[in-house]
This record gives structure tokens, C-alpha cells and sequence, in this order.
């Protein structure tokens, strides 16, 4: 199975401050990579695609990096409704695998 | 427009059954991909199976043994079945679209949090 290490596990930001959330691939996963948002007592978010394609209706301040086996998300200017779990995830291969989470909390 | 409900006990006892049921509406099962994934509380998100457009399935090896996934394409229904149930399957299941070629999650359900205690 691919396993998907994400840093860190947590996370505190100030309003406006730009953010930096890391997925790093046990094995190249060829840009199947995508980002998860979760807030509290609800269901995952899709946000990015593709390791850097925007969800449609996901704010811009969001983006997507990376290639073979090292990605990040960015959060380009804190808001209070970035405050949430956030997830990478692989579909690459079979099991499709997830990141062990990041917890975003407002500084 | 596109939704998914899960559907099912709440409570269940150890070694059982779990039974739960998730109904599409918005999209065709014979059409799109169907998953299920589930959240311990507290904890990350685990892929446990899918139910494929043309009936196909795949599971986790992790959990292939005890876990059977089905559906009632005229009630835009999936199941998902998973036996001798243990304290740890405790969590929240979700039931999830699968979107494109690059195989995104782009609609969830609610979730049905599943307590396993006796």
C-alpha cells in the first residue's frame, strides 16, 4: 500500500498568514494527489485535484504543489473559515490511501 | 442535484453484523463509482471498498474478509456489509462519488457514526 505521510499534524495561524500543509508519497504517484477539507462534525470537503487543480467554488486563496512523490497545499491568507482538518489523499493505486490529517486552528 | 444518504444502526455488538445502506440521488450507479470510507473518532479517514459503474468491486485488503459491498441499481441503492465486528470499526462511515480520471471524492454524504459496544 502507498502510505502518505503528512506535516503537521497541527497547525496554529494567524489571520492572514499564509499556511503550508506537506503530503510526502511512499512511492511517485504520477499528480494523483488531492486535498480534503473536513470542519468539525462534518464531511470532507473536496478542495484540490490533480495535486494543483481548484475545486470549482473553492476560494483562490487555496492552491496545490508538487510532483512524484512530495506535495503541498497553501493557504494564502488565513480566514476564520479555513479552521478545519485537512487531508491529503492518493488514487494512484488501489487501496486509495489518506494523510493522517492536519488540524488548522486560528492563532 | 447530487446527494448521498448513509442509512443504518447506530449500535451494534460486537461480532456482528454491519449492515448500511447508501441512497443516491442527483447521478445513475451505472454511471459513477460508488465508495465507502470511514473515520474512527477522532482520527484519519480510511478507504474501504467500491462499488464500480458496472457492478465491479474492490476492497481493502485490510478488511477484505469480512466486508461485501452491493447494490439495488432501481433504488439507487449501495450496500455495505461487514461482519464479526470489533470495538475499533467503531466510527463514522461515509459513502462518496467518485469523480474524473484522476478518481476524486467530489460528493459525500452526512455519515452514519456506528458505535460497536455491547
Amino acid at each position: 500500500d502507498i502510505q502518505m505521510t503528512q506535516s503537521p499534524a497541527s497547525l496554529s495561524a494567524s489571520l492572514g498568514e499564509t499556511v503550508s500543509i506537506e503530503c510526502l508519497a511512499s512511492e511517485g504517484i504520477s499528480n494523483d494527489l488531492a486535498w480534503y477539507q473536513q470542519k468539525s462534525g462534518k464531511s470532507p470537503q473536496l478542495l484540490i485535484y490533480a495535486a494543483s487543480r481548484l475545486q470549482d467554488g473553492v476560494p483562490s486563496r487555496f492552491s496545490g504543489s508538487g510532483s512524484g512523490t512530495r506535495y503541498s497545499l497553501k493557504i494564502s491568507g488565513m480566514q476564520p473559515e479555513d479552521e478545519a482538518d485537512y487531508f491529503c489523499q492518493q488514487s494512484y493505486k488501489y487501496p486509495f490511501t489518506f494523510g493522517s490529517g492536519t488540524k488548522l486552528e486560528i492563532k | 442535484q447530487v446527494q448521498l444518504k448513509e442509512s443504518g444502526p447506530g449500535l451494534v455488538q460486537p461480532s456482528q453484523t454491519l449492515s448500511l445502506t447508501c441512497t443516491v440521488s442527483g447521478f445513475s450507479l451505472t454511471s459513477y463509482n460508488v465508495h465507502w470510507v470511514r473515520q474512527p473518532p477522532g482520527k484519519g479517514l480510511e478507504w474501504m471498498g467500491r462499488m464500480r459503474y458496472n457492478g465491479d468491486t474492490s476492497y481493502n485488503s485490510a478488511l477484505k474478509s469480512r466486508l461485501s459491498i452491493s447494490r439495488d441499481t432501481s433504488k439507487n441503492q449501495v450496500f455495505l456489509k461487514m461482519n464479526s465486528l470489533q470495538t475499533d470499526d467503531t466510527g463514522t462511515y461515509y459513502c462518496t462519488r467518485e469523480f474524473g480520471v484522476r478518481r476524486v471524492f467530489d460528493y459525500w454524504g452526512q455519515g452514519v457514526m456506528v458505535t460497536v459496544s455491547s
